[in-house]
């Protein structure tokens, strides 16, 4: 079946880089777009961007910083999302989404939480 | 780009009708069809529920009803059920390739 499978928790000092992976199963990977979502706790949803998995090129929200890099490997099918100077305020469970229906986010990841602690 | 405005909480018995706001600009919901609607569950993965507006995707029960009037757009579950009690998102597209949501609904069931 399709799905989108992420890498596990992490806990990281901040100003270390933190690389969360999203595998994708079940359908050709570079059919459709892959988003990237994030939820700091007791928030809501804030999407932060996505890559086209055709060509590679990212598309960034608005407010964004340089931290955040989206990137793929085709031959695995996966996306990953790269934060490096981590902050506390990074703290949140991060997810991939891919949209499987046109303009919507119709595929999750179950979500990767992140946590960044001295 | 702001997050769309989204009541904090609504309730409503099994049975009943509760509805939920999603106030954005011309920019975002006002200029788009692209709007959707997302259930999360504690500890859980958001669940697509509507998009393009009205439109159900595959599996999800039509007590589920979506609708857009200028920079507003609503969702409605009718015949409210226990299993409904989540919090609830709506997101739009904004241009450019961007996309926002909103700042999210907690549904409670009585």
């Amino acid at each position: 079946q399709v799905q989108l499978v992420q890498s596990g928790s992490e806990l990281k000092k901040p100003g270390a880089s933190v690389k969360v992976s999203c595998k994708a199963s079940g359908y050709t990977f570079t059919s459709y777009a892959v988003d990237w979502v994030r939820q700091a706790p007791g928030q809501g949803l804030e999407w932060l961007g996505w890559i086209n998995t055709v060509t590679g090129n990212p598309t960034f929200a608005q407010g964004l910083t340089g931290r955040f890099v989206f990137s793929l490997d085709t031959s695995v099918s996966t996306a990953y999302l790269e934060i490096s100077s981590l902050e506390a305020e990074d703290t949140a469970v991060y997810y991939c989404a891919s949209r499987h229906i046109p303009w919507a986010f119709a595929v999750w990841g179950q979500g990767t939480m992140v946590t960044v602690s001295s | 780009q702001s997050a769309l405005t989204q009541p904090p909480s609504a309730s409503g018995s099994p049975g009943q009708s509760v509805t939920i706001s999603c106030t954005g600009t011309s920019s975002d919901v006002g200029g788009y069809i692209y709007v959707s609607w997302y259930q999360q569950y504690p500890g859980k993965a958001p669940k697509l529920m509507i998009y393009e507006v009205t439109k159900r995707p595959s599996g999800v029960p039509d007590r589920f009803s979506g609708s857009k009037s200028g920079n507003t757009a609503s969702l409605t579950i009718s015949g409210l059920q226990a299993e409904d009690e989540a919090d609830y998102y709506c997101s739009s597209y904004a241009g450019s390739n961007t996309y926002v949501f909103g700042t999210g609904t907690k549904v409670t069931v009585l």
